[in-house]
């Protein structure tokens, strides 16, 4: 049981846009920034999203993020087929001693 | 460029010791926190803990709390992730990631497969 909760699956056609939502609380999302990641299959992790809205160099401006409250989303728009992939959000957690907490991970499917 | 290595893949028996390592290149060492993070065959990612290269600062998820240890050598720019008694539930891709553009995992190791199996 992940502490961030996201949708398992999420799908989408081609030049669609999708959003991928995910709930937190006050000693995590409500409290500090959030990362989103994008896992292609059989690589590692690769950093889409940080602090809640900016994307690193490179990252194409199909990407976004929000934050409201407990509460962040991940948006593509224009949806290609190479955005198939697994998309995770994490999140520093101020409980007990402090850590960072990931969501259970959407696999989100270009039909 | 920054560029985190991982060591090669690991096959360990129940009960053996084992140290992987990320060694990180095109950047300052010490600049950036690395943290360990696992991901069991089909399951998502944990995060396990991470370390702080100028003054091997860690902290750990409650978690993993004494079941790894992490350590850094600035020296050769190089952090490690260690178990002292291998269980078959450690069979997993464990990735190593640098902060950067922001504070938690930014810039990702290629990962290291570690299966334990008698």
């Amino acid at each position: 049981q992940s502490v961030l909760t996201q949708p398992p699956s999420a799908s989408g056609t081609p030049g669609q846009r999708v959003t991928i939502s995910c709930s937190g609380s006050s000693s995590n999302i409500g409290s500090n920034t959030v990362n989103w990641y994008q896992q292609l299959p059989g690589t590692a992790p690769k950093l889409l999203i940080y602090s809640n809205n900016q994307r690193p160099s490179g990252v194409p401006d199909r990407f976004s993020g929000s934050k409201s409250g407990t509460s962040a989303s991940l948006a593509i728009s224009g949806l290609q087929s190479e955005d198939e992939a697994d998309y995770y959000c994490a999140a520093w957690d101020d409980s007990l001693n402090g850590s960072w907490v990931f969501g259970g991970g959407t696999k989100l499917t270009v039909l | 460029e920054v560029q985190l290595v991982q060591s090669g893949a690991e096959v360990k028996k129940p009960g053996e010791s084992l140290r992987i390592s990320c060694k990180g290149s095109g950047y300052s060492f010490t600049s950036y926190w690395i943290n360990w993070v696992r991901q069991m065959p089909g399951k998502g990612l944990e995060w396990m803990g991470r370390i702080d290269p100028s003054d091997s600062y860690t902290n750990y998820s409650p978690s993993f709390q004494g079941h790894v240890t992490i350590s850094a050598d600035k020296s050769i720019s190089t952090a490690y992730l260690q178990w002292s008694s291998l269980k078959a539930s450690d069979t997993a891709m464990y990735y190593c990631a640098s902060t950067g553009y922001s504070s938690g995992p930014n810039y990702w190791g290629q990962g290291t497969l570690v299966t334990v199996s008698s």
